[in-house]
């Protein structure tokens, strides 16, 4: 069955980075990263095709965010960088590039001084 | 963009559910997925392409749509099913999700 487990949480400072990994399990075309802000809703913030590496961000976080993958061990990640408040929200990889299942367990990202 | 309505249903056990999604425009290959969230938990894959239910989906969700106007509906609502459902469209670079439906105990 495939599964999805993403890392810890994090606290970071404004104007930090911080990378998320997502261990998978099971074949997969594609991989999303997905945030949810405090009481707010989805926002989608890019995808990965982990076989070629090929790439797609939502237009908002154009050059802050970098999805990339490690075949090797079946990791995928998220880096955000230049990290604001409104940063802080709950961070989900999902598989897929079209609907989106399973999700992970989410992970945390608190930006605060 | 995808606009959902109402923001909230405040609906009883047992009760029929009518959820709606819009969007700005027609939705390519009718593309549109519905899921549903608890609080504290990941979302949860329901309908995708429109109506087809995901694995181990019951059957009393069921979707439908074509163009710009879709609809999830639960025949009769479970104490399970109160949480947020959000739908969501794909294109070739692109994803983007419904603000959310908020389906509450009445």
């Amino acid at each position: 069955q495939f599964q999805v487990v993403q890392s810890g949480g994090e606290v970071k400072k404004p104007g930090a980075s911080v990378k998320v990994s997502c261990n998978v399990s099971g074949y997969m075309l594609g991989l999303s990263w997905v945030r949810q802000a405090p009481g707010q809703g989805l926002e989608w913030m890019g995808w990965i095709t982990p076989f070629n590496g090929n790439t797609k961000y939502a237009q908002k976080f154009q050059g802050r965010v970098t999805i990339s993958a490690d075949t090797s061990t079946n990791t995928v990640y998220m880096e955000l960088t230049s990290l604001r408040s409104d940063d802080t929200a709950v961070y989900y990889c999902a598989r897929g590039a079209s609907w989106l299942d399973p999700w992970g367990q989410g992970t945390l990202v608190t930006v605060s001084s | 963009v995808l606009t959902q309505s109402p923001g909230i249903l405040s609906l009883s056990p047992g009760e029929r559910a009518t959820l709606s999604c819009r969007a700005s425009q027609s939705v390519a290959n009718n593309n549109l997925i519905w899921y549903q969230q608890k609080p504290g938990q990941a979302p949860r894959l329901l309908i995708y392409a429109t109506s087809r239910r995901a694995t181990d989906i019951p059957d009393r969700f069921s979707g439908s749509g074509s163009g710009t106007d879709f609809t999830l509906t639960i025949s009769r609502l479970e104490p399970e099913d109160f949480g947020v459902y959000y739908c969501q469209q794909y294109g070739a670079s692109s994803l983007t999700f419904g603000p959310g439906t908020r389906v509450e105990v009445k």
